[in-house]
């Protein structure tokens, strides 16, 4: 069974380009969740997909927008990107069902450089 | 708003030694409560979680306590190995997988031989 798989793995773009990375959640998940970490610092959180519709958001600009496909995979984009974007991006995957107690488990992350 | 306080690393410990992690949340109400581990190069692993007060969440010799009273989550191991070297993540959420993680800053760990 895989688990959470991202791509790419890296990515190295400059300032004001635009970058589209994408996530297939776990078998049995349906829900989405995007977090950015800078070096050195804990996980944010940017916004989580659930049904194809963005459920929650953290406190990121309208430049971070996302997607959740038919098949529950996710794409985050990221327009005019800035230096502050660098980071990893992670994406974790769970089940919205209430019978499912289960947390969010988390791919390897994708690590974007902006020059 | 939701909060985790971590103590700042990095940690660096001899083979078998006690290992203490201190976390400290602040949140309203009563959250779910986790450990999540990072190896190098790697994504987020969840080490340990802990549902409602006094619950005691263990895993691979890990374990770490919810104590309401004191609003903490601090993670111990009584002998930690060279593989444990890694950045441990302490973290808060409501409703398990359904709602945003609330991460602390992280922890570095070394142990050395």
């Amino acid at each position: 069974d895989a688990g959470v798989t991202q791509s790419p793995t890296h990515l190295i773009k400059t300032r004001g380009q635009q970058v589209t990375l994408r996530c297939s959640p776990k078998s049995g998940h349906d829900t989405v969740s995007w977090y950015q970490q800078a070096l050195g610092q804990g996980p944010q959180f940017i916004f989580q997909y659930y049904e194809e519709e963005e459920r929650q958001r953290g406190n990121f600009p309208d430049r971070f927008s996302g997607h959740q496909f038919p098949n529950y995979s996710s794409e985050l984009n990221v327009n005019a990107l800035l230096l502050g974007d660098s980071a990893l991006y992670l994406c974790a995957s769970s089940p919205m069902s209430q019978a499912k107690q289960e947390t969010q488990y988390f791919g390897p992350g994708t690590r974007l450089l902006v020059l | 708003g939701n909060s985790v306080t971590q103590m700042e690393g990095p940690v660096t410990l001899s083979e078998e030694a006690f290992l203490t992690i201190n976390c400290t949340y602040t949140a309203t109400g009563y959250p779910s409560l986790f450990w999540y581990v990072q190896y190098p190069g790697e994504g987020l692993q969840l080490l340990l979680k802990a549902t409602k007060a006094d619950d005691k969440g263990s895993n691979k010799g890990f374990e770490a306590t919810y104590r309401k009273e004191t609003t903490s989550f601090h993670l111990e191991k009584g002998s930690v190995q060279v593989s444990d070297s890694a950045v441990y993540f302490c973290a808060l959420t409501w409703d398990m997988g359904r709602r945003a993680l609330t991460f602390g800053s992280g922890t570095r760990l070394q142990v050395q031989p």
